[in-house]
């Protein structure tokens, strides 16, 4: 069974800083990898996706990189901004399924100006 | 592309009650989904249609739940006899099946549902 899992859970940070966020899963079959930002108590609004095939992805500040054989996922975002403080999730589709997407918990980011 | 909605945005209801959610995706997308997020938590999901077929349902969708996506376009999601355990957020998802089959899913503002 496919189990994602987002490190730290928490974190705070400086404006102006670099920063990473982990995710990792358990089953390397996956189709594709997605990360997400979501504000408290609203919907989730997309970032980036990438393909089981590619290795990352960038949109602006934010890069994401995939290294399937590990079961890993990073989202970097540089130089940071009180806008970015959010919950960042990240979720996978089994290769298998090619449906529904399995979710992590999470990382909470507050960005201090 | 107006995104995802959903409606309504937040609801109160008994213990016991019934109550109806409504998705309309994204126009042009074909798959639909249903997730349900308890605070701290990532989502989990709930059911998927392609076009108007119900593919996929997880054990998370008991009997008291029923989905629909009747003409392939909007769906609903009823719970009935509500308890409290089902409050949560309900999020609904669309995405499209394309040449690329790339599946990049897009959320809508979700339903907060308190069961009092």
């Amino acid at each position: 069974k496919q189990e994602v899992t987002q490190i730290p859970a928490a974190l705070s940070v400086p404006e102006g800083e670099n920063l990473v966020l982990n995710c990792s899963f358990t089953d390397s079959a996956i189709y594709n990898l997605q990360w997400f930002r979501q504000d408290p108590g609203k919907g989730l609004t997309s970032l980036l996706l990438i393909q089981s095939s590619q290795r990352e992805q960038t949109s602006g500040r934010l890069n994401a990189s995939l290294d399937k054989s590990s079961g890993r996922s990073t989202l970097y975002i540089a130089a940071s901004q009180p806008g970015d403080s959010a919950t960042y999730l990240c979720a996978v589709i089994d290769g298998g399924s090619q449906g529904n997407l399995i979710f992590g918990k999470g990382t909470k980011l507050s960005v201090k100006p | 592309d107006t995104g995802v909605s959903q409606d309504p945005r937040h609801k109160i209801t008994k213990r016991g009650q019934n109550v109806t959610f409504r998705c309309d995706p994204i126009s042009e997308h074909n798959r639909l989904y249903w997730y349900r997020q308890t605070l701290g938590q990532g989502p989990e999901f709930l059911t998927y249609f392609q076009n108007e077929a119900q593919l996929e349902k997880s054990r998370l969708l008991s009997d008291r739940f029923s989905a629909e996506r009747p003409k392939g376009s909007f769906s609903t999601l009823e719970i009935q006899r509500t308890e409290q355990g089902d409050s949560a957020m309900y999020l609904c998802a669309s995405s499209s099946i394309d040449r690329e089959r790339v599946l990049e899913q897009f959320f809508g503002p979700g339903t907060r549902l308190t069961v009092l």
